[in-house]
């Protein structure tokens, strides 16, 4: 069974930094693109940033970046989002995403976690 | 960047049909994916690749790709369908892009 468990998430001031992380388990992790998304209170679904099965490529959306940074660790099963310079609008909860293919990133996004929640406030 | 548009809400009877649009430049090019999301738990992907269905998907949901409009149908609709519905496709130049969702009520 797939599991994806978001961590790291909390109460953060403007322009300081959070790092969440995601454990992975029940497929084998090293083989898939994995994904951030994000969704603000009562708001819709927003892709953050992407990263294929060996680091190769990463992408990020504009609103986050040079201010974010995706990374994984394979033998761990563990996936990454620094997320420097925080602004109001970057709260949200966030979503750790399985891609559905293997050897790409630009497919549908098949497992998703309960995802962890970032708030960012004075 | 590449835009998706969808319809803010849809109502439905239930056992009728619902139809959810999701509309973007020259869709038909591009494979979309669909999402159901129900009040306080994540997505779950229901359609992917314009039309083919996950394992434990009832048959109900299907999706068809067409010029400017890709479709989300649901067929004899139940009250357990209700949920916020979003479409997504990959554009080379936007990467990840998600449609604006539409809240699908079983009146």
């Amino acid at each position: 069974e797939v599991q994806l468990v978001e961590s790291g998430g909390g109460l953060v001031q403007p322009g300081r930094s959070l790092r969440l992380s995601c454990a992975a388990s029940g497929f084998a992790f090293d083989e898939y693109a994995m994904h951030w998304v994000r969704q603000a209170p009562g708001k819709g679904l927003e892709w953050v940033s992407s990263i294929t099965w060996n680091s190769g490529r990463v992408a990020y959306a504009d609103s986050v970046k040079g201010r974010f940074t995706i990374s994984r660790d394979n033998p761990k099963n563990s996936l990454f989002l620094q997320m420097n310079s925080l602004r109001i609008e970057d709260t949200a909860l966030y979503y750790c995403v399985k891609n559905h293919e293997m050897a790409t990133e630009t497919d549908a996004f098949d497992f998703w976690g309960q995802g962890t929640m970032v708030t960012v406030s004075p | 960047s590449y835009v998706l548009t969808q319809p803010p809400s849809v109502s439905v009877v239930p056992g009728k049909t619902a139809r959810v649009t999701c509309g973007g430049d020259n869709i038909e090019s591009k494979t979309v994916h669909w999402y159901q999301q129900k009040p306080g738990q994540a997505p779950v992907l229901v359609i992917y690749y314009d039309s083919d269905r996950p394992s434990g998907i009832p048959e109900r949901f299907s999706g068809s790709n067409s010029g400017n409009t890709a479709t989300l149908t649901i067929s004899r609709v139940e009250a357990g369908d209700e949920a916020d519905y979003y479409c997504q496709v990959w554009d080379s130049s936007s990467d990840h892009v998600f449609g604006t969702g539409t809240k699908v009520t079983v009146l």
